[in-house]
């Protein structure tokens, strides 16, 4: 029963380095949306993508932020630059299909020193 | 953009009562969706629901999606300790994109 993985679970980084969150969506799922939860927070959409596709980009920053969804591989979030603003809980969520129910992963939480 | 409003914000209760909390939001959803988050993981889906005025159960679990599209409740009978956690709603329009309450975080006392 492998639902969405994502990993690292847990990634510090001091100021000014490249965090990289890696997700794996669920088998059969060819679609991965990307949200941002802050502390005692929703969470936030930031990024929809299909394999090779950038869908929606509307919620991610427009400068450092990127996203990608390769043909083979899992979808990285890639934060360039950290800063400490960017600390939050990032989740990976999949769907087999674009309006079906989305099923998230673990979250990977982000610590900028 | 779309706003949802989620209450109450926490709850402190005892073991063996029931539960209620709410969403509205600003504007209309086709999508209401029910979640449970528990310390260090991800939002797992409780209920979900696609029609206006639809009343689901999932175990001791109810939720409706109400019938003006803008609000939504779910109900929690007879509470367990287990039942701790952060409970989310989020709604979703006419594409993929899901919106999230602030959560409501409940506290089960043995």
């Amino acid at each position: 029963n492998a639902g969405v993985m994502q990993n690292p679970r847990h990634l510090v980084r001091r100021r000014g380095q490249e965090a990289r969150l890696r997700c794996s969506p669920m088998k059969g799922h060819s679609h991965v949306y990307w949200y941002r939860q802050l502390p005692e927070e929703g969470l936030k959409f930031m990024v929809y993508l299909q394999k090779e596709n950038i869908i929606d980009e509307s919620g991610m920053p427009k400068e450092r932020f990127s996203a990608e969804f390769p043909k083979e591989g899992p979808s990285i979030l890639r934060i360039q630059q950290v800063v400490r603003g960017d600390s939050a809980a990032y989740f990976c969520a999949s769907s087999p299909l674009e309006r079906e129910t989305q099923y998230f992963g673990p979250g990977t939480r982000l610590l900028v020193l | 953009g779309q706003q949802l409003n989620q209450s109450p914000q926490s709850m402190f209760i005892q073991e063996g009562e029931d539960v209620s909390m709410n969403c509205t939001s600003s504007s209309i959803f086709n999508t209401w969706l029910w979640y449970k988050q528990d310390p260090g993981e991800g939002p797992v889906l409780l209920i979900a629901l696609y029609k206006a005025g639809e009343l689901t159960s999932n175990g001791r679990l109810t939720a409706q999606f109400g019938i003006t599209r803008k609000d939504s409740f779910l109900n929690i009978s007879a509470s367990i300790p287990s039942d701790v956690g952060i409970y989310f709603c989020a709604g979703r329009g006419s594409n993929y994109k899901l919106t999230f309450g602030k959560g409501t975080l409940l506290t089960v006392n043995p």
